[in-house]
């Protein structure tokens, strides 16, 4: 099972939204609505995000949005923060209790 | 709340075994949930390991399951990964979290800190 490609950078100014995609497959994102997003600051670890495509687990700020159309998913990022520069991994369910990451992107704000 | 930790040597040589212990506490691995293994080497994405349930169930990514194992010991509330015969692509970052998975859905919700795990002679 081949990495969902993602966008190795973004980037956008303080209060703008940027969108970051994550492509995959038939196979992965595009069959199951099982997406979900990390935010990795360096050298920590990752942190959930965003799951089953759109859900927020509690105490991520609604900022943070996803969705998804055939076999790609999107993460938006609203009202840009300092603090939201981070890189950001996909990832979905692959069927048959598997899943892949996708390669990152790393979310820069000007 | 729950909190997990990895722990293990950080320097491995080839071909040996990667073996490393993650640690939960706050939660009773008995009580549910499956708990997994990813890795990220140094500047590259996160890969996922394998993951196992309280009763032993465990599932892996096919490109690792010829060299890897993972176990439980719920009377320690760990579970552990091996990995044999690495070489330098297993110079990894590698996270212990859990895994909420219940056939429907697949994430990590909670992780540790990770552990930085060279392989060289």
């Amino acid at each position: 099972q081949s990495a969902l490609t993602q966008p190795p950078s973004a980037s956008g100014s303080p209060g703008q939204s940027v969108t970051i995609s994550c492509t995959g497959t038939s196979s992965d994102v595009g069959g199951y609505n099982y997406v979900s997003w990390y935010q990795q600051h360096p050298g920590k670890a990752p942190k959930l995000m965003i799951y089953d495509v759109s859900k927020r687990p509690s105490g991520v700020p609604d900022r943070f949005s996803g969705s998804k159309s055939g076999n790609t998913a999107s993460l938006t990022v609203s009202g840009l923060q300092a603090e939201d520069e981070a890189d950001y991994y996909c990832s979905s369910y692959a069927g048959s209790n598997k899943g892949v990451f996708g390669g990152g992107t790393k979310l820069t704000v000007l | 709340q729950v909190q997990l930790q990895e722990s293990g040597p950080g320097l491995v040589k080839p071909p040996e075994t990667l073996s490393l212990i993650c640690t939960v506490s706050g939660y009773s691995i008995s009580s549910g949930y499956y708990w997994g293994w990813i890795r990220q080497p140094p500047g590259k994405g996160l890969e996922w390991i394998g993951s196992i349930y309280h009763s032993g169930s465990t599932f892996y990514n096919p490109s690792l399951k010829s060299r890897v194992t993972i176990s439980v010991d719920t009377s320690k509330n760990q579970f552990s990964l091996r990995l044999n015969s690495v070489t330098a692509a297993d110079t990894a970052v590698y996270f212990c979290a859990r895994h909420p998975y219940t056939g429907s859905s697949w994430y990590f919700d909670l992780w540790g800190r990770g552990t930085l795990v060279t392989v060289s002679s």
